[in-house]
């Protein structure tokens, strides 16, 4: 089964809205990044984390691994956050293990 | 931020032929990947490569795949021969350490 389970798969917002995207982990994850794959394919580094919760701006990312999740917060979303999120965990071995992604589109 | 350079960034060639991807890793970064990923699905590890030598590779890292980086220069994934089903985005990551993994922008790879 997936290891990485993302939800939702796909996502559109009104500009200016909030919403959460979740990943819950069915592996021993030890720490979990996010990124943001843009229309042209490049893959952007939103947030790196060990359990806890980090900040940048509009987005904000928590890591519970005792509970196996973790959680992308966007704020106020804008034209350019549409793309795919995608979550990733780290675990034994320095490899990641990728969700399936969240399709967002925010609209104006 | 650290920029992964991916040249080309799409590449077409027929079937049983050879292919070298390239990657340009962030300078001081010590670990180097690959992943692949077919068209709308996600990223799958391929390999991943420390110190002149392959870690850790998974199931999709069949035998005709081998990577190296000679002489510290480009960090290389080639195929040979190649299959219908190597079609996919090839996205090369360096990481300094074991975190944060910076991603290039990948190489399209068609093979009709």
């Amino acid at each position: 089964g997936d290891k990485v389970k993302q939800s939702p798969s796909a996502l559109s917002l009104q500009e200016g809205t909030n919403s959460a995207l979740r990943c819950n982990f069915s592996i021993a994850a030890t720490t979990v990044q996010w990124f943001l794959q843009n229309p042209r394919g490049s893959l952007i580094n939103l947030f790196y984390l060990v359990p806890g919760t980090k900040e940048n701006g509009r987005l904000k990312s928590a890591f519970d691994s005792k509970e196996s999740y973790s959680t992308l917060h966007i704020r106020d979303a804008q034209l350019e956050d549409s793309g795919t999120y995608f979550c990733a965990a780290g675990s034994s071995g320095n490899k990641l293990i990728f969700g399936i992604g969240t399709l967002l589109s925010v609209k104006p | 931020g650290p920029k992964v350079l991916q040249i080309p960034s799409h590449q077409i060639i027929d079937m049983g032929q050879m292919v070298t991807l390239n990657c340009d890793p962030v300078s001081n970064h010590l670990y180097f990947y690959w992943y692949k990923q077919i068209l709308g699905q996600q990223m799958e590890f391929l390999v991943n490569f420390y110190n002149g030598k392959v870690m850790e590779k998974s199931k999709l890292f069949k035998d005709q795949f081998s990577v190296e980086r000679p002489d510290g220069s480009y960090f290389t994934l080639k195929i040979q021969p190649t299959a219908l089903e190597d079609s996919a985005v090839y996205f090369c990551a360096s990481s300094r350490d074991w975190e944060t993994l910076y991603f290039g922008s990948g190489t399209r790879l068609t093979v009709l």
